[in-house]
């Protein structure tokens, strides 16, 4: 099984609805992340967690909000999605210690027309 | 611009060549970091670097981190069509800092084709 899952894999959605995408761990890392990545744009952090009280906005976190259920969980939701808020979506892990590497979930294709 | 930069952007090469990518950063490289994404999916993590002159290999891929120059080299030695994906390198910036003020920054990728 995956050590970082993520759902759903896709999601198309129209402009103005609510939707959560879900992220799972099973590596025990206390660290999470949230990235979106676009063509042209890269990767860009909208929101971390360094553990469950510890919630930190990224580089681009208007229009998004986080919640952290617990160690293994960490929701993202887009209160009202828009066009530009496609894109497709990684949930990451990583220890919390020193220098370290983070493990990406397959990720979420989202489109919202 | 970009404070990772990432070269060249895009190569196709022939089966059983050898190449490299290369990423600059425009600040101190604390540790760095390559991944592999196939498209549209998950990012693989490849290795990490920490330290000047360090040098990693995995398989026929190896990279080495250039300290003074900012820079690391991702270099692929006789290529393989499962070779061909994006090359994303990231940076810690902010490690041996206090506090929660880390993240890593990314490069836009080099997306390599490998043609048999």
């Amino acid at each position: 099984d995956a050590d970082v899952t993520q759902t759903p894999r896709n999601r198309i959605t129209k402009t103005g609805k609510r939707i959560m995408l879900e992220c799972s761990q099973t590596k025990g890392h206390d660290r999470m992340y949230w990235y979106r990545q676009d063509p042209g744009l890269g990767l860009r952090l909208i929101y971390y967690s360094f553990d469950v009280k510890d919630i930190n906005k990224g580089e681009i976190s208007d229009g998004y909000s986080v919640s952290r259920q617990a160690q293994a969980k960490f929701s993202l939701s887009l209160e009202s999605a828009i066009p530009n808020q496609t894109a497709l979506y990684f949930c990451a892990t990583s220890p919390g210690q020193g220098v370290y590497e983070q493990y990406f979930g397959p990720g979420t294709r989202l489109t919202v027309t | 611009s970009q404070e990772l930069e990432q070269s060249p952007q895009s190569l196709i090469v022939q089966e059983g060549k050898n190449l490299t990518i290369n990423c600059t950063s425009s600040k101190t490289l604390y540790g760095l970091y390559w991944y592999k994404q196939k498209y549209g999916e998950g990012l693989i993590f490849l290795m990490m670097l920490q330290k000047g002159g360090e040098e990693k290999s995995h398989e026929k891929i190896t990279a080495k981190l250039d300290e003074k120059k900012q820079q690391s080299s991702l270099h692929i030695t006789a290529s393989q069509p499962s070779h061909a994906g994006i090359y994303l390198c990231g940076a810690d910036l902010s490690w041996g800092f206090a506090g929660n003020n880390r993240k890593l920054i990314w490069g836009l990728g080099t997306s390599l084709a490998v043609n048999p």
